[in-house]
């Protein structure tokens, strides 16, 4: 069955610095995956999604992820964080029917 | 386009009471679904359909029921309600087919249910 894992519940950085979100993917074959954020008390935006095309993905704000096969990883990153990133992020990988499989979350803290 | 609506917003039940949350989109997508998400955690998917007259059940399906009578709506049925049941309640909606637009699930606001 897919599977994601998300390896950080929380992550800390300082506005202006490189965002590392990391994603390790289980599946049978070659999956889709996407992110999706999750501003407080709002529902869910997606930012990006990998569907066999291109590894390397650009999505909304900034936020890119690459698909590595070799690592089973999907991690997301941005280059300088902004206060408005801080939310939670969740790995999403998809399933028969278009079900989407979530990961526990990781939530984003961005310091001044 | 409204996109995905759920009412309500929000709801206090008591053990044992029923209710029903309502999901409807203007997007005329064949796929809906029906998740919660727990306190720090990700969303778990409960039924979902792939077309008026067509569910199935997902990962968490217990003490849920759903009706699919229409392209636009998609509520789920709580009956007999528990405090296991206190969550956050997402519906979506997704095109027919693959491809850039039939990827992507669009998410209602959420229904934030307490059962006391």
């Amino acid at each position: 069955a897919q599977s994601v894992t998300q390896l950080d519940s929380h992550v800390s950085v300082s506005e202006g610095t490189p965002v590392l979100l990391r994603c390790n993917y289980s599946s049978s074959y070659s999956p889709s995956l996407f992110w999706y954020v999750q501003h407080p008390n709002k529902g869910l935006q997606l930012l990006l999604k990998y569907t066999s095309a291109a590894t390397l993905v650009k999505g909304i704000n900034g936020f890119e992820a690459e698909f590595k096969k070799s690592e089973t990883s999907f991690h997301l990153t941005k280059p300088s964080a902004h206060m408005s990133d801080a939310a939670e992020y969740f790995c999403v990988v998809v399933t028969g029917f278009q079900k989407l499989v979530f990961g526990t979350g990781t939530r984003l803290l961005v310091s001044p | 386009n409204a996109g995905v609506t759920q009412t309500p917003k929000f709801r206090i039940l008591k053990i044992g009471q029923s209710m029903t949350l309502q999901c409807t989109q203007d997007m005329n997508h064949n796929y809906m679904y029906w998740y919660r998400q727990d306190p720090g955690m990700g969303l778990k998917l409960i039924y979902y359909s792939v077309g008026a007259g067509i569910t199935d059940k997902g990962e968490v399906p217990n003490g849920y029921n759903v009706s699919r009578s229409t392209t636009e709506d998609f509520p789920l049925r709580l009956e007999l309600a528990a405090p296991s049941q206190t969550s956050v309640y997402f519906c979506a909606s997704k095109t027919w087919g693959a491809g850039d637009q039939g990827d992507t699930q669009y998410f209602g606001p959420g229904t934030r249910l307490t059962v006391l």
